[in-house]
């Protein structure tokens, strides 16, 4: 079974500061894993993905996650955060069976104050 | 592609009555999954098809909730009969694959009220 925990809950930042929100996640297999971010009022939706290759992925608004093997995480980052990127954000691991599903993180609100 | 679809967007019903929620996944999609969410509660899976058929629903919380999949293109969820502890706002999501590199798209959800 794998599992993930999302280090923070709430995640206060100031505009234009940098942040980093934490994921860790267990499992005993590959494992694909999965940023995702939902607006106040809105669905979730992909942020970012790491499926192989480069273990740092960035998204097209600024955000970029490492996954890291040995210690089992995939941290959010960006380097300058604006208003608008508050909302709250899911981790999420799959494994790379037919027998599994998407298993989310508990999500870590980001209020970003002027 | 208008994304995945859901409705009503808003259900506002009396405790007792029957609530039925509504999905339209994505074309080409063969996994669905429901979804709810509230403070307390989080995001919590309730059940997910594949190929339309139920693979696990242990997340149904009673035997209150029921989920159809009648074919590829459209899934309900049933809440028969409905109680104020069910008011959550409830996703669904599809994706090309069960699991591994799929990832899920959500609907823009439901808001359930039950008074």
């Amino acid at each position: 079974a794998q599992s993930v925990t999302q280090l923070d809950s709430q995640v206060p930042v100031f505009e234009e500061a940098p942040v980093e929100l934490r994921c860790n996640y267990s499992s005993s297999v590959s494992v694909y894993l999965f940023w995702y971010v939902q607006y106040p009022n809105q669905g979730l939706q992909l942020l970012l993905k790491y499926l192989s290759g480069s273990t740092l992925v960035e998204s097209i608004n600024g955000f970029e996650a490492e996954f890291n093997k040995s210690q089992t995480s995939f941290h959010l980052r960006k380097p300058s955060v604006h208003i608008s990127d508050t909302a709250e954000y899911f981790c999420a691991v799959s494994r790379n069976t037919n027998a599994g599903k998407s298993t989310f993180g508990d999500g870590t609100t980001l209020t970003v104050k002027p | 592609d208008a994304g995945v679809i859901q409705s009503p967007r808003h259900e506002v019903t009396e405790m007792g009555q029957e609530v039925t929620l509504r999905c339209k996944p994505i074309s080409g999609h063969n996994s669905l999954f429901w979804y709810r969410q509230t403070m307390m509660r989080g995001l919590e899976l309730l059940i997910y098809f594949n190929n339309n058929v139920p693979i696990d629903d242990s997340g149904m919380p009673e035997d209150r909730f029921s989920a159809k999949m009648p074919n590829a293109s459209f899934s309900t969820l049933k809440i028969q009969p409905s109680e104020p502890r069910d008011s959550a706002v409830y996703f669904c999501a599809s994706s090309l694959g069960l699991a591994g590199p799929y990832e899920q798209y959500f609907g823009p959800g439901t808001r359930l009220t039950v008074t």
